[in-house]
């Protein structure tokens, strides 16, 4: 079955430490998203990127970074930086559309990172 | 600039009674495609419906259609109805023309369903 993987599902870290957020689709899209959700809140657009190797910031990229070596995966590094990392964190896909493109974005099952 | 607004931080529906979750949008486009998608307690997003804005009858999808104000710039949700797997958090976007690939989303209405 096509779709979004995300690991791991829970992530716990210490202050201090960078981690890691995977990415995985085999929708063979183009486009791939990292959203940040705070609790009751909606989607922030940490970066995004149209094709492997470019991506660009988005809302609230400082204390994060991302590659795209391949078409298939999109990491998040979380690092030190980030002051308040603690956030449920979604990964989309889209196929690379015409303006007002019907096709939606498709959403992975999200990371909850928790600082302790 | 491009901006998603949703005023309806909660609402309450009565099992099988209609709701009206609103959207509204601002942007310069011609060309742009508006979405809904909804996010339950565990946190998947599922996308319900589209409506592009050149289309011109309001999109169906089962129990979902989409009210589609193009000169009031309103996207609103209608869920007709409703039922207890409906109570989640619903969220609107836009997918505009310039840095087409790029979505904005409003901050999402939370609905809770009643038996």
């Amino acid at each position: 079955d096509g779709g979004i993987t995300q690991s791991p599902k829970y992530l716990f870290r210490k202050e201090g430490q960078n981690v890691t957020l995977s990415c995985e689709q085999n929708l063979n899209h183009d486009a791939m998203y990292w959203y940040r959700q705070d609790p009751g809140q909606g989607l922030r657009l940490i970066y995004y990127s149209q094709i492997v190797n470019d991506f660009q910031k988005g809302d609230i990229a400082e204390g994060y970074s991302v590659s795209r070596e391949k078409k298939e995966s999109f990491p998040l590094t979380v690092t030190s930086a980030q002051k308040n990392p603690t956030a449920f964190y979604l990964c989309a896909s889209t196929p690379l559309g015409a303006s007002g493109s019907s096709d939606t974005q498709y959403f992975g099952p999200g990371t909850r990172l928790t600082v302790l | 600039a491009q901006k998603i607004t949703q005023t309806q931080p909660g609402m309450f529906v009565q099992e099988k009674e209609a709701v009206t979750l609103d959207c509204t949008y601002d942007t310069s486009d011609q060309s742009y495609g508006l979405f809904w998608y909804k996010q339950p307690s565990s946190g998947e997003m599922i996308f319900l419906i589209y409506q592009g804005s050149y289309d011109e009858q309001n999109a169906t999808e089962g129990r979902y259609s989409l009210n589609f104000q193009k000169a009031r710039k309103s996207a609103n949700l209608v869920i007709s109805a409703s039922q207890l797997g409906d109570s989640a958090m619903y969220f609107c976007a836009m997918r505009g023309h310039y840095n087409f690939n790029k979505f904005y989303f409003g901050s999402g209405t939370k609905l809770n369903v009643k038996p």
